[in-house]
């Protein structure tokens, strides 16, 4: 079955320490997305992908980078630059024109 | 003003109950709407498009008003399992019309 697979499910970091949470889809969706979310508090964008080899900036990039190597690819690293990166990271999916997005099931990041 | 726009509630409706939310968009270009449902600490998941014409699945209705750029979902017979958070979905102007921009949620609990 086609979905989105996001990696690890839940992931502790020590403070300075950069992490990767990986996003792998096998539904052939042009374009990915990675959004935060803090308790109690609605999704905030950080990066987005709508195309190999390119991405753009959310609301929200500081301290955050990606890479759109591979169509079905999309990781974030959480870098010792973001201050407050505990929080809900959920990555996205969808194709191209009027549909909704597909998301993966979340990584759960705590500093510690 | 925010792009799209949720009462966060939380509702508290009895069992069996009719409830309804809405939500106001600021952006008039705007094609594509949605209601995504997200349960506490899991992902959002796609409940309904929103059509023109108003459209129906089961114990839910959507509507659009183009006019008042203002939609909303009704649910009716609340069951204990439709106690979630409530996205309100729309898309943004890019060409693509692929970018959404999410509403901060409207909690529903539904009571015994």
């Amino acid at each position: 079955d086609g979905g989105i697979t996001q990696s690890p499910k839940y992931l502790f970091r020590k403070e300075g320490q950069n992490v990767t949470l990986s996003c792998e889809q096998n539904l052939n969706h042009d374009a990915m997305y990675w959004y935060r979310q803090d308790p109690g508090q609605g999704l905030r964008l950080i990066y987005y992908s709508q195309i190999v080899n390119d991405f753009q900036k959310g609301d929200i990039a500081e301290g955050y980078s990606v890479s759109r190597e591979k169509k079905e690819s999309f990781p974030l690293t959480v870098t010792s630059a973001q201050k407050n990166p505990t929080a809900f990271y959920l990555c996205a999916s969808s194709t191209w024109g009027y549909y909704g997005y597909t998301f993966g099931s979340g990584t759960r990041l705590t500093v510690v | 003003r925010k792009e799209v726009e949720q009462d966060p509630g939380p509702f508290n409706v009895p069992e069996g109950a009719t409830v309804a939310f809405n939500c106001t968009y600021s952006n008039s270009a705007s094609q594509s709407f949605f209601w995504y449902r997200q349960d506490c600490r899991k992902e959002p998941k796609l409940l309904m498009s929103v059509y023109s014409s108003g459209n129906e699945d089961g114990r839910f209705t959507a509507q659009l008003n183009r006019a008042s750029q203002y939609i909303s979902l009704l649910i009716r017979d609340s069951k204990l399992s439709d106690s979630a958070t409530y996205l309100c979905v729309v898309n943004a102007d890019n060409n693509a019309g692929n970018m959404l921009t999410f509403g901060g949620g409207t909690r529903l609990m539904v009571k015994p």
